[in-house]
């Protein structure tokens, strides 16, 4: 059973660009909701997470859109750069539970074209 | 700060063989997890071990354990393998408290022939 679905599965956008990548969750209890970026021959790094008393988070170029109500989140990156070219997950927790464990979506790979 | 090594990087093995996994931690860190990285199922969480203890297990058979030592260092063993267990395995370490940020490190990439 995948309780994150991420979408779409590859990507490409033109540098300059907006990037959109889409998660839905099933799990109620998920109350962490971090993005973590991945090159390949690396491990995923964290990008930015949010927590759902908000609906909106900026770091710099990267920005998480949360709607807790249709269980759903985003992430958008603006002004894409070929150097963003990564896989992109998604991923849940349930801290409140205290889980340690991250669910994570299936990946969306990123190109972006010079 | 040094990050998060796993070793071996790259390993062969072949059916029925074991193997076992190394992740020395971030410094400080005393919470490690582990997670199996395939094309098809993605990114699946194995177990955590936090102060030499086990605090969560995913849903995996029991040929897949693991062990942390007093110095925060895990490792993993799979036992009885099998083609399926072909994967990256990937290392993340954190202080330990929950919802706090995972640091992975590049992983052990594991084939079974």
């Amino acid at each position: 059973q995948q309780q994150v679905k991420q979408s779409p599965q590859s990507l490409i956008v033109q540098k300059g660009g907006i990037s959109i990548i889409n998660c839905a969750y099933e799990n109620t209890a998920f109350d962490y909701f971090p993005w973590y970026q991945q090159f390949p021959g690396k491990g995923p790094a964290l990008l930015i997470a949010i927590r759902p008393d908000v609906s909106e988070k900026k770091e710099g170029r990267f920005t998480i859109s949360f709607n807790k109500s249709a269980k759903q989140f985003s992430l958008h990156i603006m002004d894409s750069q070929p150097g963003d070219s990564a896989t992109y997950f998604c991923a849940a927790s349930s801290t409140g539970a205290g889980s340690y464990q991250l669910t994570f979506g299936k990946g969306t790979k990123l190109s972006v074209i010079p | 700060k040094a990050g998060v090594t796993q070793t071996p990087r790259y390993l062969i093995k072949t059916r029925g063989q074991q193997v076992t996994l190394s992740c020395s931690p971030i410094s400080g860190h005393r919470s490690v997890s582990w997670y199996q990285q395939t094309p098809g199922q993605g990114l699946q969480f194995l177990f955590e071990y936090f102060s030499e203890t086990q605090r969560n297990k995913g849903n995996f058979p029991g040929r897949f354990s693991g062990r942390q030592f007093s110095n925060s260092r895990s490792e993993m063993n799979v036992s009885t393998l099998e083609l399926g267990d072909s994967a990256l395995y990937l290392c993340a370490s954190s202080f330990g408290q929950v919802g706090g940020t995972q640091y992975f490190g590049p992983g052990t990439r594991l084939t079974v022939l």
